[in-house]
């Protein structure tokens, strides 16, 4: 696609529901990535995906999230019995490196609301 | 821990002038320094990269780095208000690593 493509952009859930925030990344990036932008701070690094493999997850709050890029290509972060504090926007980038200092172009975020 | 120190602002500049931001970071082994716009509601988009030392020349942007001093900044000269946005700074390893970034200075430009 012409660019990082985010769904849903808005995400309204009750405390305690899961949620599953999609990311179809620039097509042939094979690398991605997962940011937590809270209102006022800079993104956090989630977790970074080569392909299918995820080689580092080490940003990922708890084992209440997690992430997945099955064939490569779309990745998931799944968000399981959401808490106040999950609500932010979840920024995906993609790049055609396999170098993940290289530039990121992002999607428009999906902002996720937790009552 | 790598961190990337920002001044949050507000910082505020006349139409015309020249606006300067501020970044430090903490990791020395840093290989890539990138400067991202940022309006409200909107994603984060690149505006520059620099990689040496030195300064880095694109239209109305300049990127300086030090990595002595382990300091980077962005010059924008003839400031528009469209330039008004928060302006995040982001460090990369230059390895397989995602970038830190810094909590963002916001600019204001006063027509």
């Amino acid at each position: 696609g012409a660019g990082v493509s985010q769904s849903p952009r808005y995400k309204v859930a009750k405390r305690g529901q899961d949620v599953a925030l999609r990311c179809d990344p620039i097509s042939g990036h094979v690398s991605l990535f997962w940011y937590q932008q809270a209102l006022g701070q800079g993104p956090e690094f989630l977790t970074y995906f080569q392909n299918e493999a995820q080689l580092d997850k080490s940003g990922l709050p708890s084992d209440r999230f997690f992430a997945e890029r099955p064939e490569g290509s779309v990745s998931t972060l799944k968000i399981q019995r959401t808490q106040q504090e999950d609500s932010a926007v979840y920024l995906c980038a993609s790049t055609h490196d396999y170098s993940g200092a290289n530039v990121l172009t992002f999607g428009a975020g999906s902002r996720l609301t937790v009552l | 821990q790598k961190e990337v120190e920002q001044n949050s602002g507000p910082l505020s500049v006349p139409e015309g002038a020249i606006a300067s931001l501020n970044c430090t970071y903490s990791d020395r082994g840093s290989q890539s320094f990138f400067w991202y716009r940022q309006y409200s509601g909107k994603s984060p988009e690149l505006i520059m990269s620099i990689y040496s030392n030195g300064d880095k020349e694109d239209g109305r942007f300049t990127a300086q780095l030090n990595k002595a001093s382990q300091y980077v900044s962005l010059l924008i000269r003839d400031s528009q208000p469209s330039d008004s946005a928060t302006y995040l700074c982001a460090v990369g390893g230059g390895g397989a690593d995602g970038l830190t970034f810094g909590k963002g200075t916001h600019l204001i430009i006063q027509p």
